[in-house]
């Protein structure tokens, strides 16, 4: 069975702090590597990684995946209160998407 | 609003009951998926259908669990008999295939309370 782990679980920062997620993943079929941030409501789509050592960036977020050793992480810088959320990593294989189980970020003011 | 979106959002039913969930992909997709979240977790894939025909399902998917996409284009989730454990959070997402990594697009969810 596939497998993807995410770590923290849990984290919390204050406002203009720098954090990264981490998750890695033990597949046979790989496709890909997702991420998504999951506030009170539909995971929405952040980044989709497919080769190794290209940086996706979009604004203070940005995504990096290693396919030798199986990771990948998340990077926001300077955070906001509106950062806070679960950040779901999944792996896309064939053809459904094999989810972690969050990290859950909260930013203080 | 052109995203996926569901049917209701919020479904409260007593143990035993029936349910019947409803979800529209984005229009021109061809993929659509089910997944089931619970506290704490991330999503667990259900099953999925391209155009109208089911391809996969989990063994998540007991002989309560019913999935149909009769013209290729909205679907529907019925729980038979639902039992306490099935309260979740359903999600339905949709792609279109061929793409290159599989990303899927989901909606808002409808979260189910079996009392």
């Amino acid at each position: 069975e596939d497998k993807v782990v995410q770590s923290p679980l849990s984290l919390v920062v204050h406002e203009g702090d720098t954090v990264t997620l981490n998750c890695s993943y033990e597949v046979t079929n790989f496709r890909s590597l997702l991420w998504y941030k999951q506030e009170k409501k539909a995971p929405t789509f952040l980044f989709m990684l497919t080769s190794s050592g290209i940086e996706k960036k979009s604004g203070r977020l940005s995504s990096i995946l290693d396919k030798k050793e199986l990771f990948s992480i998340l990077n926001i810088t300077a955070t906001q209160t509106g950062d806070s959320a679960v950040y779901l990593c999944a792996q896309g294989g064939s053809e459904k998407l094999v989810f972690g189980k969050g990290t859950k970020l909260t930013v203080n003011p | 609003d052109t995203g996926v979106s569901q049917n209701p959002r919020h479904k409260i039913t007593k143990r035993g009951q029936n349910v019947t969930f409803r979800c529209d992909p984005i229009s021109e997709h061809n993929r659509l998926y089910w997944y089931r979240q619970t506290l704490g977790q991330g999503p667990e894939f259900l099953t999925y259908f391209q155009n109208e025909a089911q391809l996969e399902k989990s063994r998540l998917l007991s002989d309560r669990f019913s999935a149909e996409r009769p013209k290729g284009s909205f679907s529907t989730l019925e729980i038979q008999r639902t039992e306490q454990g099935d309260s979740a959070m359903y999600l339905c997402a949709s792609s279109l295939v061929p793409n290159l990594g599989g990303e899927q697009y989901f909606g808002p969810g409808t979260r189910l309370t079996v009392t």
